[in-house]
């Protein structure tokens, strides 16, 4: 299943399936862009993260897709699991640092057995 | 990897009173810290920035006074919410970084209930 973005919150895929989680940012001077998963009732944990000059990156059974073009992030997981089950968030910095990060509004994502 | 240590996890406190959360940066030194709040089924929003042996930089609309923070070593950085209401009821998330350009861990989060 894919997410059309920010009108569809939630995300219900099945275990084995790859998903996809779309963002739209808000600044075209943004420079650096980081994907979060939080559990329920935990802070949020860094998943991958991505510079401007480049358009995707692979990580362990994830990859980030970056369009500058559109103001576009997707967060793509391969194979999802039970324990991907969260809300995923993106977010944007425009300093080239993480230090003030700006959240998307989170994806949450149901993995069915 | 880096760890952040947020302490208390949970808190249920009456109307008036003071409720004071820690961030420890358990194995690095964090020049600065920054500090969250987050409602149920919303997004992370950034509260204030706080810098070592400097006053916290707040976002538009955090009252300051209401909301003190206090930063006194590379390790640790404190949150206190004075004279608590129900409508601070809300998760606190502190988050650390070694600098400027590195990389940002967050804490576990403090829920915090007024009753």
């Amino acid at each position: 299943g894919e997410n059309v973005g920010l009108h569809l919150p939630t995300l219900s895929v099945q275990e084995g399936d790859n998903s996809i989680i779309n963002c739209a940012y808000s600044n075209s001077a943004s420079d650096y862009f980081i994907w979060y998963k939080q559990e329920s009732g935990k802070g949020p944990q860094f998943i991958i993260d991505i510079r401007s000059n480049m358009d995707k990156r692979q990580g362990q059974r994830v990859t980030v897709l970056l369009n500058k073009t559109v103001k576009h992030l997707s967060l793509q997981i391969a194979a999802t699991q039970p324990g991907d089950s969260a809300v995923y968030f993106c977010a944007e910095n425009i300093r080239g640092s993480q230090g003030n990060l700006i959240f998307g509004k989170g994806t949450k994502l149901s993995v069915k057995p | 990897g880096a760890v952040v240590s947020q302490h208390p996890s949970r808190v249920i406190c009456k109307s008036g009173t003071s409720v004071k959360i820690e961030c420890r940066s358990l194995d690095f030194q964090a020049t600065t810290m920054f500090w969250y709040r987050q409602f149920p089924k919303q997004s992370l929003m950034l509260m204030a920035t706080s810098n070592e042996g400097s006053k916290a930089t707040y976002e538009q609309g955090v009252e300051k006074d209401k909301f003190l923070i206090n930063h006194a070593s590379l390790t640790l950085s404190t949150l206190t919410v004075t004279s608590a209401h129900p409508e601070d009821s809300s998760f606190y998330i502190c988050s650390a970084s070694q600098g400027a350009n590195e990389k940002l861990f967050f804490g576990s989060g403090t829920q915090l209930s007024v009753l």
